[in-house]
């Protein structure tokens, strides 16, 4: 019963290093997100797939890439980290969505990623 | 635009004691509003769903929340407050300006418990 797994769960790099972060959902949902969290700011959405083969950008895509590599992976790609990356990144799985009919969204544990 | 203004940043009771957590929206549509809670080191998890099946929405753990469209509110409570309770708070309202599942959140409430 794992639901959503990131990987990894911590994680430190040099200002300029690339790094990816992977998602993967075992619930067979359709649409799958990222956000990043920050402090006093809640989250908010770095991209999004509402289904396999498709991607979006959402709120704060600058400096991101991202690949959904099947129905079950979603990773997120910094391409050169910087310091203002620093943050805590959430992926996040949902049903499928319908106009006005919203699906609770199934969150993992977070990577924590500091970019020094 | 869709936007959620959570109205306390941190909200602190004794154990036993009631919670109220208050959150605003603004939304041009019909909104679909949650109320999520994350503990430390933990992802968000769903306490309840607005739907608009009906105003008073039951969640888990004790949660309730009321929706009132004249107030734009959707404020969040507990009769008792456990000490388990002590956690960050977030309401959230659905983007329905887009064809997507998007959701916008608050800024969040952290809730401590005092024993």
């Amino acid at each position: 019963n794992a639901g959503v797994t990131q990987t990894p769960k911590f994680q430190v790099l040099k200002t300029g290093q690339s790094m990816t972060l992977q998602c993967a959902q075992d619930m067979n949902h359709n649409s799958m997100y990222w956000y990043r969290q920050d402090p006093g700011m809640g989250l908010r959405l770095i991209y999004y797939s509402a289904s396999e083969g498709t991607t979006d950008k959402g709120e704060v895509p600058n400096g991101y890439n991202v690949s959904r590599l099947n129905k079950r992976e979603f990773s997120l790609r910094l391409e050169s980290a910087a310091p203002s990356q620093t943050s805590v990144y959430f992926c996040a799985s949902e049903t499928s969505y319908s106009r006005g009919q919203n699906q609770p969204q199934h969150f993992g544990d977070g990577t924590r990623l500091s970019i020094l | 635009a869709q936007s959620v203004t959570q109205l306390d940043s941190h909200v602190s009771v004794s154990e036993g004691t009631p919670v109220l957590l208050r959150c605003n929206y603004s939304s041009s549509y019909s909104p679909s509003l949650f109320w999520y809670v994350q503990h430390p080191n933990k992802g968000l998890q769903l306490l309840l769903k607005y739907t608009s099946a009906a105003t008073l929405v039951k969640g888990i753990n004790g949660f309730e929340a009321e929706f009132k469209k004249s107030e734009t509110s959707f404020h969040l409570t507990k009769p008792s407050a456990h000490m388990s309770d002590a956690a960050e708070y977030f309401c959230v309202v659905s983007d329905s300006s887009s064809n997507t599942g998007k959701l916008i959140f608050g800024q969040g409430t952290t809730l401590q418990v005092k024993p």
